[in-house]
């Protein structure tokens, strides 16, 4: 199974509605990262968290991190065309006693206008 | 983009042929990966580099080998490609000091294996 896994695969909302992303995870972290990909480009940061933070903001961009469920969201509020993307979370983890960042499979959202 | 490229784009070769992907940065930063992505299996780590001539495997390492000679330069490659390793390949570097830190992205190679 999964270090990381997002949750739902696909998400198909109107403009201006808000959209909500969830990764589960299963190892202890040291930090979180949602990470962008529009189609046919290479993953884009969108905001890190840190294991001992609980909400962090960037712009439209909520982030929950919830240590003892071991899962974190990512909303987009007011969501535009633009933001039709596949949405990724990945983890800073200790996999087989290496450090590593571990990429779940993605959500992928699409704005209808 | 963190001044990272990737040679070739696309690239369309026969079973056995060996390939070889290039990641070229700009910005000196010490930490570097190979990544493929495949649908249904996300992005999985092949390679990453510490330095150089420092190298160490990720998840889906065989049938991969890499160098890395000089800081701004990480090589991929193919010894004998296989079907199994059509896919597309990103590189990625990081700005920390940490495997865990922050990652950039180059634009990935579309690697069709014949």
């Amino acid at each position: 199974s999964q270090q990381g896994e997002e949750d739902p695969q696909a998400l198909s909302i109107q403009e201006g509605e808000n959209a909500t992303m969830n990764c589960s995870y299963k190892t202890s972290i040291n930090n979180l990262q949602w990470y962008r990909q529009n189609s046919g480009r290479g993953l884009v940061h969108l905001i890190l968290i840190r294991s001992n933070e609980r909400e962090k903001h960037s712009g439209r961009l909520r982030v929950t991190l919830d240590t003892s469920k071991k899962s974190s969201s990512l909303l987009i509020t007011a969501s535009r065309a633009a933001d039709t993307a596949s949405y990724f979370c990945a983890t800073d983890a200790r996999i087989q006693g290496a450090q590593k960042l571990v990429f779940g499979q993605g959500t992928r959202l699409t704005i209808n206008p | 983009d963190a001044g990272i490229t990737q040679s070739p784009r696309h690239k369309v070769t026969e079973t056995g042929t060996p390939v070889t992907l290039r990641c070229h940065q700009t910005e000196n930063h010490r930490y570097m990966y190979w990544y493929r992505q495949d649908p249904g299996h996300g992005l999985r780590l092949i390679h990453y580099s510490y330095g150089v001539k420092d190298t160490d495997k990720g998840e889906v390492s065989d049938g991969y080998s890499v160098s890395r000679s000089k800081t701004e330069d990480f090589l991929l490659t193919l010894e004998s490609a296989t079907s199994s390793q059509t896919s597309v390949y990103f590189c990625a570097i990081s700005v920390g000091r940490s495997v865990g830190d922050t990652q950039y992205f180059g634009p990935g190679t579309r690697l069709t294996v014949l």
